[in-house]
This record gives C-alpha cells, sequence and structure tokens, in this order.
C-alpha cells in the first residue's frame, strides 16, 4: 500500500524566505507526482505534474523535483509572498492502480509580511 | 468552460438522513472520482468511474453510492448518513487514468449531527 508523508506539518517563514517543502512515498512504481495548493475552505488546484520519467518541473516561482528511487520529492517556491499561504499536498499516482491518487496530509504554509 | 462544479457547498444532515452531492464536469473527461477529506488527513478515494455506466469502488465506499449515467455528470449519495461522514467532499475528473492531471471542484462541506 502506498503511504504519502509529508513533514512539516506547518511551516511559517517571513516574506521573501524560499519555501521548500518536502513528500516521501514507499512505492517507487509510480506514473506521476502531482502538488496541489489548497486555499482555506476551498478546492483543490493543480501546481505542477511530474511524470515518472522526468526529474524536475516548473512553474514561474515553482520548482518541484522529484527522485523515484529514493521516493521523494521536494517542492521550492522562491522568494515567498504573503499570497503564497495555503496548504500544499502531494499525491502520487501508482502505475498499478492509474485511477487512485495517495495523498499525503499536507503541509500548512504561513508567510509572514 | 466550469470546469468541475459541485452542489451544494455546504449540507447538514440529521442521523439518518439521506442526501446526493451533485457532480458535473463540462470537459468531456472520461475519469471522474468522489474523494473525502477529514480534518489534518489527505483525501481518501470514495468511488471512480472510468465512463459512462461504469463505476467502482475505491479505498472507503461504505455508505455511499454512485451512478454515472451521461459522461458529465457523477452524483455521490449517502443513504443513512452517520457521524462518521462528516468531511468536506471532493469531485474530481481526468482525461483517462494514467499520465493525466485531476481536476477537483471547489467541494461540499457536510455535517451529521
Amino acid at each position: 500500500k502506498q503511504e504519502v508523508t509529508q513533514i512539516p506539518a506547518a511551516l511559517s517563514v517571513p516574506e521573501g524566505e524560499n519555501l521548500v517543502l518536502n513528500c516521501s512515498f514507499t512505492d517507487s512504481a509510480i506514473y506521476n507526482l502531482q502538488w496541489f495548493r489548497q486555499d482555506p475552505g476551498k478546492g483543490l488546484t493543480s501546481l505542477l505534474l511530474i511524470q515518472s520519467s522526468q526529474r524536475e518541473q516548473t512553474s514561474g516561482r515553482l520548482n518541484a523535483s522529484l527522485d523515484k528511487s529514493s521516493g521523494r520529492s521536494t517542492l521550492y517556491i522562491a522568494a515567498s509572498q504573503p499570497g503564497d499561504s495555503a496548504t500544499y499536498l502531494c499525491a502520487v499516482l501508482l502505475r498499478s492502480n492509474d485511477y487512485k491518487l495517495s495523498f499525503g496530509a499536507g503541509t500548512t504554509v504561513t508567510v509572514r509580511a | 468552460n466550469a470546469g468541475v462544479t459541485q452542489t451544494p457547498k455546504f449540507r447538514i444532515l440529521k442521523i439518518g438522513q439521506s442526501m446526493t452531492l451533485q457532480c458535473t464536469q463540462d470537459m468531456n473527461h472520461n475519469y471522474m472520482y468522489w474523494y473525502r477529506q477529514d480534518p489534518g488527513m489527505g483525501l481518501k478515494l470514495i468511488y471512480y468511474s472510468v465512463g459512462a455506466g461504469i463505476t467502482d469502488k475505491g479505498e472507503v465506499p461504505n455508505g455511499y453510492n454512485v451512478s454515472r449515467s451521461t459522461t458529465e455528470d457523477f452524483p455521490l449519495r449517502l443513504e443513512l448518513a452517520a457521524p462518521s461522514q462528516t468531511s468536506v467532499y471532493f469531485c474530481a475528473s481526468s482525461v483517462a487514468g494514467g499520465l493525466n492531471e485531476q481536476f477537483f471542484g471547489p467541494g461540499t462541506r457536510l455535517t451529521v449531527l
């Protein structure tokens, strides 16, 4: 069974600092890994999707890396802003079950102005 | 293009009542999913569908039923609501499984008292 862990559960940083969010998973036979953003009381917004053949994916200030062999992904957010305050969830899609995303519990980020 | 829409946004039920959570997508996606999110936890898959007329159980299907009569709609039915079903429910869709990104609706917050 795929277990997805995100540590820390919460993070508070001053504006301008770079954010580093970690995600680890136990089964490396994945199709892809997605990073989502969730604002309080809202749905999930997809930020980045990394296919299993890729090592990283970038979008603006966001960069996500994937190391399948060690079962880890890292989301970097450069020069954080108060608007980056949200919960960030990672989810992996297993090759054996191509419909089922396994989610971590998320990291709640607060960026202080 | 509205994406994935869900109704209602909020609902309070009494123990033993029934209700249907509605989900519609206008992206002509074949795959649709229902997840629940409990406080401080990742999302768990309740049911999914790979196309009209086809549904299957996810991780936590007990107490729920689904149907998929059209490509666009994927309603989730709660029979005999219980306090353990208090949660936020998210509907999602994707073109197919595997390499494809999942798109999420805004969620329905359900409380069972």
